[in-house]
């Protein structure tokens, strides 16, 4: 258990409407991820951080920002959701070159 | 871009059997290859290879890196019913923050029916 908390765990809302998933982790790791997974793609990258307000995007930053105000919370927050970002999503935090996931957020977008 | 292959997708086997899984790679600057188990939730950490021809064991689990030829191969023996679940490799590259990224393989689907 790498202490990685994530909320809300499944999630439904419509097309058009705010989300914000939150991720916090109790082990002071500097790196946090998020990913997606969805059929035929495995996990992607979204967004990752390196430190408390310092982000850079991953491979499908498209649609998702991402903020980090305390070094235990990462959140994602998708501005105005699609249907095609209906996906299982996880954090993860990084020590060497070994990450660990939280238990995921399945999000459906109607 | 770094690429992760793993076949098969799908593999369906009697408990008991002996399986293998494999996963090549395409990676500009190789640090370590990583394969995680995913049952109906967060994949969680099996190994960490390094180096090449030296084995990784965990119970029926086992793994071997070939870096010379760009692939890890996991072996589960005497499969049990609870080995089902999706194998994920995956490999580190490295971010310009001097952190790490993970490029995933689309996994393998392993059923094992008793």
């Amino acid at each position: 258990d790498a202490g990685i908390t994530q909320s809300p765990r499944h999630k439904v809302t419509e097309t058009g409407t705010p989300v914000t998933l939150r991720c916090h982790q109790t082990e002071n790791h500097r790196y946090m991820y998020w990913y997606r997974q969805d059929p035929g793609h495995g996990l992607r990258l979204i967004h990752y951080s390196y430190g408390v307000k310092d982000t850079d995007k991953g491979e499908v930053s498209d649609g998702y920002s991402v903020s980090r105000s305390k070094t235990e919370d990462f959140l994602l927050t998708l501005e105005s959701a699609t249907s095609s970002q209906t996906s299982v999503y996880f954090c993860a935090i990084s020590e060497y070159y070994t990450q660990y996931f939280g238990p995921g957020t399945r999000l459906t977008v109607l | 871009e770094d690429k992760v292959v793993q076949s098969p997708l799908s593999l369906v086997v009697h408990e008991g059997d002996t399986v293998t899984l494999n996963c090549s790679y395409e990676v500009t600057n190789f640090r370590s290859l990583l394969w995680y188990k995913q049952e109906k939730k967060a994949p969680t950490f099996l190994f960490m290879l390094t180096s090449s021809g030296i084995e990784k064991k965990s119970g029926r689990l086992s793994s071997i890196l070939d870096k010379k030829e760009l692939f890890s191969i996991l072996n589960i023996t005497a499969t049990q019913t609870g080995d089902s679940a999706i194998y994920l490799c995956a490999l580190p590259s490295d971010l310009e923050t001097s952190g790490s990224r993970l490029t995933f393989g689309e996994g393998t689907q392993l059923t094992v029916n008793p």
